[in-house]
């Protein structure tokens, strides 16, 4: 069954230090996207990505950088992790003619 | 300008009433209405969708109407359950791109 795996569930960071939130996807999707959740704003876009080797920033890159090093993988990066950053993330992968498929989400704490 | 807006942020009804959540936008290139529905600890999953050609799609329970000249559309839950807790997004594609863009979403609670 074609799915979107994200690992770790849970991730408890220490200010400064680096994050990488893993997605991997089974959908055979070109397109793969990166999003937080957080009370009162809904599903804000990180980063994108329209295949292998790309990346292009969303609505709200900053502190954040992504990597697909692959058709089914997607990292999100966090270089120095901040406490504002602590939220849930939500990988998707979706085309052109498919609705997106969303992970199970991380919930990261940074402290 | 790419947004959709959505209310309400919450709502409570009582099992079997009627839940009515709406969403606008203003971008014309928006063609394409999905609706995801999210229960707590996972990831929003597609619930119904609309195309801008139709102004009304049904399935089952869930019914979600699309007025094109108003720019609006609505989701219309009769019979509502408990299980149908859950938070829901609107959401818009443009004609020409994969990139959805989501309302804030609604935390609705059915209480028995």
């Amino acid at each position: 069954e074609a799915a979107v795996t994200q690992s770790p569930r849970n991730k408890v960071a220490v200010t400064g230090g680096k994050v990488t939130l893993s997605c991997n996807q089974t959908n055979n999707h070109n397109n793969m996207y990166w999003y937080r959740q957080d009370t009162g704003h809904g599903l804000r876009l990180i980063h994108y990505s329209y295949g292998a080797g790309s990346t292009e920033k969303g609505d709200i890159p900053d502190g954040y950088k992504a990597s697909r090093p692959s058709q089914e993988n997607f990292s999100l990066i966090l270089e120095l992790a901040t406490p504002s950053q602590t939220s849930v993330y939500f990988c998707a992968s979706g085309d052109l003619n498919s609705d997106y498929t969303f992970g199970s989400g991380t919930r990261l704490l940074v402290i | 300008q790419q947004q959709v807006r959505q209310s309400p942020q919450s709502l409570t009804v009582w099992e079997g009433g009627t839940t009515v959540l709406t969403c606008s936008y203003e971008d014309s290139t928006f063609n394409y209405f999905p609706w995801y529905q999210q229960f707590p600890g996972e990831g929003p999953a597609l619930l119904i969708s609309i195309l801008s050609v139709s102004d009304k799609k049904e399935d089952g329970r869930f019914t979600t109407f699309f007025n094109k000249r108003e720019k609006k559309l609505s989701l219309h839950i009769i019979d509502s359950q408990p299980g149908d807790s859950a938070t829901y997004f609107c959401a818009a594609t443009p004609s020409n791109t994969n990139k959805v863009v989501f309302g804030t979403g609604t935390r609705l609670q059915v209480l028995p």
